[in-house]
């Protein structure tokens, strides 16, 4: 396992359709972190899960978006209805205790959603 | 509320030297990142300081001190693949990290 991988790498969708994101992090990182990206702009959280028990949701999450962690290894985002305003990149993060030095965060490439 | 202050572009030329501050207000701490991230890739992690002073590492090092809530990332003998964003964050009491919105370094020949 060399990295958190995402997928797609990238989406484009009309507005009001469904999308759904997968990414699998490193297989020993326990805790799994979705951020969104617009240009420009630092990664903004998302939510955030500790195996699968989804322990943290950002305000900026609406009824729109959920995320899955079924059995503690890969999780999905999934945005209903998407809006124009969704379009921007989706980054998966994962960590774990004993991740890298210093518990850092590992990127995965990302998710580029377009909304038409 | 929880904010972090980084200029958003800088320039500077090959092989020079160039210091990104950033400035932040969070609710705890433990920890702060820097991140490098090109365009349209994901960010890659740099550095790390969790107590005052300078961590070294090659070409880049990064300074904390906690007391005034900043901290530098210094970039020696410039190259243009260092051509990046640079990202800030803290890792707050809950243990998330807070982001600053990056600053755009562009090296020129």
């Amino acid at each position: 396992d060399t990295g958190v991988s995402q997928d797609p790498r990238h989406k484009i969708t009309k507005r009001g359709q469904n999308v759904t994101f997968r990414c699998d992090p490193i297989s020993e990182h326990n805790r799994l972190y979705w951020y969104r990206q617009t240009l420009g702009q630092g990664p903004e959280f998302l939510t955030y899960f500790q195996n699968e028990a989804q322990l943290e949701k950002s305000r900026l999450l609406s009824d729109r978006f959920s995320a899955e962690r079924p059995k503690g290894s890969f999780s999905t985002l999934e945005i209903q209805r998407t809006e124009q305003g969704d379009s921007a990149m989706y980054l998966c993060a994962s960590s774990s205790l004993n991740s890298g030095r210093y518990n850092e965060q590992f990127f995965g490439p990302g998710t580029r959603l377009t909304v038409l | 509320g929880q904010n972090i202050d980084q200029p958003t572009e800088m320039t500077a030329t090959e092989g020079a030297i160039v210091q990104i501050n950033c400035t932040y207000q969070t609710s705890g701490f433990n920890g702060l990142f820097w991140y490098q991230q090109h365009a349209g890739e994901a960010p890659t992690f740099l550095s790390y300081n969790v107590l005052d002073g300078l961590e070294e590492k090659g070409r880049f090092s990064s300074f904390l001190s906690r007391s005034k809530g900043y901290s530098y990332l210094l970039l020696k003998e410039l190259q243009m693949k260092d051509s990046a964003s640079y990202l800030c964050a803290v890792r707050d009491s809950n243990y998330q990290l807070i982001w600053g919105a990056g600053t755009k370094l562009i090296i020129k020949p």
